[in-house]
């Protein structure tokens, strides 16, 4: 199957500070990654889409000036959380369709700790 | 809203025995469904999916759908504690752009 590469693992960091979480597709190419934010719990909301050449797609209720998503290749995504708050405190993931049909593979995760 | 139920569980079953897991979806047009299994503090990972009604069997697992019912289920024959995970059924929205819309998942105990 195929691989996705997700760093970091996880991440402790001050309130108002930025995080940077990437998303590699190591053996294809991903013109489409999905972002997802998952509380304990609970299951995976998505929270945008990411075109590679384009600007982000985001769901309702998802600040895009918060969660910055820059998709720079046809490899890489990757979303910038700014100013996190404890709030914002969560596990991340991302995620790339596989040759063209619908089946998804994630990344492992970034657990997210605001202080 | 679309939707995608899931009864939270948790569920256990012994050792040994077949697990159904079971899930609702409201989206009568959606053609994709997908059976996810996440570990505790990892990623998930596709374990199933099916497009057609009727019986899907790889392995120990059978997927199940009926479109008619909008009902999709997972079989788990000779369940092992390592199957002891939170699955997640999965529907892909039809709008297009290969959307995934997750349920709540079931978590699911396997007891040796």
């Amino acid at each position: 199957g195929a691989v996705v590469s997700q760093h970091p693992s996880w991440v402790i960091c001050k309130s108002g500070t930025s995080v940077k979480i990437e998303c590699r597709s190591l053996d294809f190419q991903a013109t489409t990654m999905f972002w997802y934010r998952q509380f304990p719990k609970q299951s995976l909301m998505l929270m945008a889409t990411s075109n590679e050449g384009s600007k982000a797609t985001y769901e309702q209720g998802v600040e895009k000036d918060k969660f910055l998503i820059n998709h720079a290749s046809l490899t890489l995504s990757t979303l910038t959380v700014t100013s996190a708050h404890p709030e914002d405190s969560s596990f991340y993931i991302c995620s790339a369709p596989w040759d063209g049909n619908e089946k998804l593979f994630f990344g492992s995760g970034t657990q997210l700790s605001v202080l | 809203q679309k939707e995608v139920e899931q009864n939270s569980g948790p569920l256990s079953v012994p050792e040994g025995a077949i697990a159904s897991l079971n899930c609702t979806y409201s989206d009568r047009g959606s053609q994709s469904f997908f059976w996810y299994r996440q570990y505790s503090g990892k990623s998930p990972e596709l374990i199933m999916s099916i497009y057609s009604n009727g019986d899907k069997e790889d392995g120990r697992f059978t997927a199940q759908l009926n479109k008619a019912s909008q009902y999709v289920s997972l079989l788990i024959r000779d369940s092992q504690p390592s199957d002891s995970a939170t699955y997640l059924c999965a529907v892909n929205d039809n709008t297009g752009g290969f959307k995934t819309i997750f349920g709540a998942g079931t978590r699911l105990f396997v007891k040796a």
